[in-house]
């Protein structure tokens, strides 16, 4: 089976600008979350969806935004874009059920580093 | 903000010799997970310990789990260069849809 994939694997964008990363899935895998790594703040959680569903938000400004298509994939976009939005987005996903707990592990692609200028 | 905590925050062996990694996290949980990444890459799921186990086993790694103190270790045995990379905790916090992970554990393995 294909790995979760990530595009681009590399962005540099300017500040004010807006970006949109993608995610495809592992096949089979319904539940998508995506995550923000720094230095600074290690890793932190953005979203999870399932079935195109937002199921849980991290504390993010509202400038954060997801979504799901029909088929799983994914995508996120980051809108005014600033300094501070340097980072490497992951994407998991995973096999975990509509009522199931969080007993899958989370797979993951090997991110976008997004660079703000 | 981080549930998990790992301890240390870096470690340098050298090959052959056992390396520990522990965790302490703040709320009741469903499970515990421990993941790697390699510099760069995405993480890869090692193990998932449930709170109603104690310790588990996989190849060359043993995890357990304390749910009275709220920590967790990790032990690879028998360390190879190839280990090196940054090791972290997840707990879900009682909640079904998202793992919050520590700040992690730079192992480094000297050859």
């Amino acid at each position: 089976k294909a790995g979760v994939t990530q595009t681009p694997r590399y962005l540099i964008k300017t500040r004010g600008q807006q970006v949109t990363l993608s995610c495809s899935p592992i096949s089979g895998h319904r539940s998508v979350s995506w995550y923000q790594q720094t230095p600074g703040q290690g890793l932190q959680f953005l979203f999870e969806y399932f079935s195109e569903t937002q199921r849980n938000k991290g504390n993010f400004p509202g400038r954060f935004s997801g979504r799901q298509f029909s088929n799983s994939r994914s995508e996120m976009n980051v809108s005014t874009l600033e300094l501070g939005d340097s980072a490497l987005y992951l994407c998991a996903s995973s096999l975990v059920g509509r009522s199931g707990g969080n007993n899958s592990p989370l797979h993951f692609g090997n991110g976008t580093r997004l660079t703000v200028t | 903000s981080q549930q998990g905590e790992e301890d240390p925050q870096a470690l340098s062996i050298q090959e052959g010799e056992n390396a520990t990694m522990n965790c302490s996290y703040k709320t009741s949980i469903n499970n515990l997970q421990w993941y790697r990444q390699n510099s760069g890459r995405g993480l890869v799921h090692l193990i998932l310990i449930r709170s109603n186990e104690r310790e588990k086993h996989s190849g060359r790694l043993r995890v357990t789990l304390d749910t009275s103190k709220k920590s967790s270790s990790l032990l690879i045995t028998a360390s190879r260069a190839a280990d090196t990379a940054s090791y972290f905790c997840a707990t879900d916090e009682g909640s079904n849809y998202k793992l919050t992970f520590g700040k992690g554990t730079l192992l480094t393995v000297n050859p």
